[in-house]
């Protein structure tokens, strides 16, 4: 069926390095992509959305990367923080699935100091 | 401006209860959709209501019902609760005609 996935369920980084958060989607029919940070205990929050006529976006900090040819979406964060470490989903609407979010499994980021 | 808000933060019920989640929308919100997530899972779409009707649903059972009231606030109820559905159950507001969805906190559910 139709999902959205995440290449690597934990990513490690230094304190100041750039991270790199990759997820793949297999609905051809998604046209918003949305990537969302959880922290321990908290609800989602949201970081930076995309859509599907765009290749990149940039904001604070974070940049998104989409690559619909290989269905490939990546977040970029720089100057990586401890307050960063969170989960990271990113999560896909669909052109034919209305307004629901589907997310993918999460990727567990770390920032060592 | 007050973001979503959700009532209890956590809850413990035995098998076979039922339980009512509140939801507050963020101010100027109108759309209210509700999440469950598993432990270590990504959230899962339960259901979307607007002018307090539900517009979508995803793939839950009828024992998950909600109501969304004229002041867009909105409840989720589970009956019968099942081991199964000890989650973190998440709200999430949005305006109508805009994808974009903000969650709140989430209330833990405990079923013994």
């Amino acid at each position: 069926g139709e999902s959205v996935g995440l290449h690597l369920p934990t990513l490690s980084v230094q304190e100041g390095d750039n991270s790199i958060i990759n997820c793949a989607y297999s609905n051809s029919a998604s046209d918003y992509f949305i990537w969302y940070k959880q922290e321990s205990g908290k609800g989602p929050q949201f970081i930076i959305d995309i859509r599907s006529n765009m290749d990149k976006r940039q904001g604070q900090r974070v940049t998104v990367l989409l690559n619909k040819t290989v269905k490939h979406l990546s977040l970029q964060i720089a100057a990586t923080q401890p307050g960063d470490s969170a989960v990271y989903f990113c999560a896909e609407i669909g052109e034919t699935s209305g307004s629901r979010l589907t997310f993918g499994e999460g990727t567990q980021l770390t920032v060592n100091p | 401006d007050a973001g979503v808000t959700q009532s209890p933060t956590h809850l413990i019920k035995t098998r076979g209860q039922q339980v009512t989640l509140r939801c507050s929308p963020k101010s100027g919100h109108d759309t209210v959709s509700w999440y469950q997530q598993a432990l270590g899972q990504g959230p899962q779409f339960i259901f979307q209501y607007y002018e307090e009707e539900e517009r979508q649903r995803g793939n839950f059972p009828d024992r998950f019902s909600g109501h969304q009231f004229p002041n867009y606030s909105s409840e989720l109820n589970v009956n019968a609760l099942l081991l199964g559905d000890s989650a973190l159950y998440l709200c999430a507001s949005s305006v109508q005609g805009s994808e974009t969805q903000y969650f709140g906190p989430g209330t833990r559910l405990l079923v013994l």
